[in-house]
């Protein structure tokens, strides 16, 4: 089945240490898409890749970055997390017919001791 | 400004008891698009519908259905005969024309109890 898959699921880091967190897609769209959601809140957009061509959202922290090596893969680092990044983070695709109808992944939920 | 407001944060209701969602939005464009997402415990967001702003036609799917009425800017969610399975936090959302974010509200946890 073509899907959206999020590795690991869960992930623990301490503070200050550089994390990666990956998402792969088996859809084929143009559109990737990372979003945080911090406990009893709605998800908020990061950044988004049209193919290759990334969009950073301006109130996202620059300790946030990511990488879209191909149209598969998407790489979400946190260089130096802190304890108000724990949070689950959430991948999505859409495709560049129909951009607004977001598929989500399983989302990987860190911890930051 | 918030774009889309979900006021009930919590509802709580018996299996087979019907639960409506409520969803305000707020756009100044003419083309939009409104969604809703069922997110479980388990973590993922599982979207379940997408309207257009041109089609105001109510929809049914199974137990879910949806009422979109423009003239109060809602586009309502009930859940008919609710089940344990429908325990999660359900999400409204908002995408304006040529805009690939989506404007979430801030949920409503619906708990369905045995």
């Amino acid at each position: 089945d073509a899907m959206v898959i999020q590795n690991p699921r869960y992930q623990v880091t301490q503070f200050g240490k550089p994390v990666t967190l990956s998402c792969s897609q088996t859809l084929n769209h143009n559109v990737m898409y990372w979003y945080q959601q911090k406990s009893s809140q709605a998800p908020k957009l990061l950044f988004h890749y049209y193919d290759k061509d990334f969009n950073n959202e301006a109130d996202t922290p620059d300790n946030f970055q990511s990488r879209r090596p191909n149209t598969s893969f998407c790489f979400l680092d946190i260089r130096s997390p802190g304890l108000g990044d724990a949070a689950m983070y959430l991948c999505a695709t859409s495709p560049q017919s129909s951009y607004n109808e977001q598929f989500f992944g399983p989302g990987t939920r860190l911890t930051v001791l | 400004a918030q774009k889309v407001t979900q006021a009930q944060t919590e509802i709580s209701v018996v299996e087979k008891e019907d639960v409506t969602l409520d969803c305000v939005y707020e756009t100044r464009d003419t083309t939009y698009y409104l969604f809703w997402y069922k997110q479980p415990p388990s973590g993922e967001l599982v979207f379940l519908i997408r309207r257009n702003s041109f089609d105001e036609q109510n929809e049914i799917s199974g137990r879910y259905s949806w009422n979109f009425q423009k003239s109060t800017s809602s586009f309502n969610f009930t859940i008919t005969a609710s089940q344990v399975v429908d325990s999660a936090v359900y999400f409204c959302a908002l995408s304006e024309a040529d805009d690939y974010k989506l404007s979430f509200g801030a949920g409503t946890t619906v708990t369905v109890r045995a």
